[in-house]
């Protein structure tokens, strides 16, 4: 149950793009589209951004897309906004019928 | 509304047991796959444990793995994490969430959270 992995610290100004890469294995990410992102906030609970690899929950802006290519998964930010600065975690389900997490990616608008 | 709301957590020593629990409202409860993810103070999130819809598969994290407990009350709509033997490494912050609409493979709702310390 090894983590995915996840840059430390990505950062973009007001209006730019940015895209946060989420790496795992064949056992994880690779073998199904069971990949979710979640924001979080200082002092806050997580808060489901996207599902399946590229879905949006309802009240989740479209700034906000996720793709994934073999192993590797990504969310992508257009438009930043100052607040989308938080840290940000992929997750995956994976063949063992467990879950794996990223370690997290910090998200900065300068 | 969903809600998911986590009680039980507190100060216990190393060794010691816990119960933690989680009250749902706003969802038909026992249509929902329901899960426990922690994080430990300034770290990532941590999958614990998952309870399938059915409430007839649990599934376990290696690192809690025959310390850890994971159940349900379809009467009351709540889902327990029965913990015992505690490490200092179990102290954090242990979140309820449930899993996806349809079956999806996600957590689509979180609880504020509980936390837990373990120290002497």
């Amino acid at each position: 149950q090894s983590a995915l992995t996840q840059p430390p610290s990505v950062s973009g100004s007001p209006g730019q793009s940015v895209t946060i890469s989420c790496t795992g294995t064949s056992s994880d990410i690779g073998s199904y589209n069971r990949v979710s992102w979640y924001q979080q906030t200082p002092g806050t609970a997580p808060k489901l951004m996207i599902y399946e690899v590229s879905d949006r929950p309802s009240g989740v802006p479209d700034r906000f897309s996720g793709s994934k290519s073999g192993n590797t998964a990504s969310l992508t930010i257009s438009g930043l906004q100052a607040e989308d600065e938080a840290d940000y975690y992929c997750s995956s389900h994976t063949i063992s019928s467990t879950w794996v997490f990223g370690g997290g990616t910090k998200l900065t608008v300068l | 509304d969903v809600q998911v709301l986590e009680s039980g957590g507190g100060l216990v020593q190393p060794g010691g047991s816990l119960r933690l629990s989680c009250a749902a409202s706003g969802f038909t409860f026992s249509s929902y796959a329901m899960s426990w993810v922690r994080q430990a103070p300034g770290k990532g999130l941590e999958w614990v444990s998952t309870l399938s819809s059915s409430g007839g598969s649990t599934y376990y994290a290696d690192s809690v793995q025959g310390r850890f407990s994971i159940s349900r009350d379809i009467s009351k709509n709540t889902l327990d994490l029965q913990m015992i033997s505690l490490r200092a490494e179990d102290t954090a912050v242990y979140y309820c969430a449930r899993g996806g609409r349809g079956g999806r493979y996600t957590f689509d709702h979180w609880g504020q959270g509980t936390l837990v310390t373990v120290s002497s």
